[in-house]
């Protein structure tokens, strides 16, 4: 059973500095991983979708990793900003379904 | 181009009494899936759907739970005869392709409280 793990639950760092999040799942034979953000009370928002096949994929300050055989990604976010904070979601889609496996999330506070 | 629009962004409901949720896909979207997110528990998927057909409905509770994504009109998801239990957030996501080409894209959720 494919399970889906996020450390740290939450994380504090000081404006400008650059972090990383971590997502781990238990069953390598995904399809895709996608990092999402979601704010208090919204929905979520798409940051970046990797395909098995990929290594990472990169949008402005957001760099995601996939490595597939050991279960791992990373999200890395330059220069952090205030504007940053919020809860950040990973979802492995574990074949070519739409049922994807969310871990529990980092929230995250970038403090000014 | 709009979201993913559902709604109403609040319901609340008595027990026993019935719950609908719409969701209306982006533009050129014909993929739409439901997800519950349960206080201090993570997103669970629900059902997935492409117009008029269930395509997976393996997240579903068995009975009272039921969605649907007719040819003209928003998808539904319909909850019978509510209990507590069923107060949560409720988000409805799109793609125009499969999920295994496109990100999803989510609405911002209906929160359903059940008194």
């Amino acid at each position: 059973k494919q399970e889906v793990t996020q450390i740290p639950a939450a994380l504090s760092v000081p404006e400008g500095e650059n972090l990383v999040l971590n997502c781990s799942f238990t069953d390598s034979a995904i399809y895709n991983l996608q990092w999402f953000r979601q704010d208090p009370g919204k929905g979520l928002t798409s940051l970046l979708l990797i395909q098995s096949s990929q290594r990472e994929q990169t949008s402005g300050r957001l760099n995601a990793s996939l490595d597939k055989s050991s279960g791992r990604s990373t999200l890395y976010i330059a220069a952090s900003q205030p504007g940053d904070s919020a809860t950040y979601l990973c979802a492995v889609n574990p074949n070519q379904g739409g049922k994807l496996i969310f871990g529990q999330g980092t929230e995250l506070s970038v403090k000014p | 181009n709009a979201g993913v629009m559902q709604n109403p962004r609040h319901l609340v409901r008595r027990r026993g009494q019935e719950a609908r949720l719409r969701c209306s896909p982006m533009k050129g979207h014909s993929h739409v899936y439901w997800y519950r997110q349960l206080p201090e528990e993570g997103l669970k998927f629900m059902v997935y759907l492409q117009k008029e057909n269930i395509i997976d409905e393996s997240g579903m509770p068995k009975e009272r739970f039921s969605a649907e994504f007719p040819k003209e009109g928003p998808s539904i998801l319909r909850i019978q005869q509510v209990v507590r239990g069923d107060s949560a957030a409720y988000f409805c996501a799109s793609s125009p392709e499969g999920p295994a080409r496109d990100p999803l894209h989510f609405g911002n959720g209906t929160r359903l409280t059940v008194t």
